[in-house]
């Protein structure tokens, strides 16, 4: 698919392995944050989010940590698989804003290796 | 669930032509969105409607670009006269309209002006 640049940061780990996606933020008025996956050819698909009240939210192989303090957020994949290579972008909303407010980040491709 | 459905998924035409792309968001959001993804610019939000009414236009790049949403089953978004610079992949993603309701995307229309 058209859905990333050619100088995307990339991850590259091997199948089983842990993942760590990074992403910083910058509108410290950010209080809702979310995850999308975007594979090859296809739409942004929803992962996960987190709202500025917690630290940390765990779904299935998957974890978002928020770090305020630092306007960090991290997205884990625990025993990754093939099939999560993709393009990973955070996105933010700020505390006043709706969805039409959602700022992406530039992504990060996570290359799954065998 | 079908999700969002765009319409066409792959659309080539000469400069000058008049393109149509279409979306119907999932039954019972009432919110709907069309981005825009290249390489160099990323997600970018061209229009969002809240009950059909377009709220916010300001992502529209000219006056070449509109979009309607007769309904709240389907929405179009026209370029006419196209250009080679817009050539990109067109999303269209809807939501329930509250703040912590995520968007879901549509699988896009990648466009190729020629």
């Amino acid at each position: 698919g058209e859905s990333v640049g050619l100088h995307l940061p990339t991850l590259s780990v091997q199948e089983g392995d842990n993942s760590i996606i990074n992403c910083a933020y910058s509108n410290s008025a950010s209080d809702y944050f979310i995850w999308y996956k975007q594979e090859s050819g296809k739409g942004p698909q929803f992962i996960i989010d987190i709202r500025s009240n917690m630290d940390k939210r765990q779904g299935q192989r998957v974890t978002v940590l928020l770090n305020k303090t630092v306007k960090h957020l991290s997205l884990q994949i625990a025993a990754t698989q093939p099939g999560d290579s993709a393009v990973y972008f955070c996105a933010e909303i700020p505390f006043t804003g709706t969805a039409s407010k959602l700022t992406f980040g530039t992504g990060t491709r996570l290359q799954v290796t065998l | 669930d079908a999700g969002v459905i765009q319409s066409p998924r792959h659309e080539v035409t000469e400069m000058g032509q008049e393109v149509t792309l279409r979306c119907k968001p999932i039954s019972g959001h009432n919110s709907l969105f069309w981005y825009r993804q290249t390489m160099m610019r990323g997600l970018e939000l061209l229009i969002y409607f809240n009950n059909n009414v377009p709220i916010d236009d300001s992502g529209m790049p000219e006056d070449r670009f509109s979009a309607k949403m007769p309904n709240a089953s389907f929405s179009t978004l026209k370029i006419q006269p196209s250009e080679p610079r817009d050539s990109a992949v067109y999303f269209c993603a809807s939501t329930l309209g509250v703040r912590s309701s995520p968007l879901h995307f549509g699988n896009g229309t990648r466009l190729t002006v020629t």
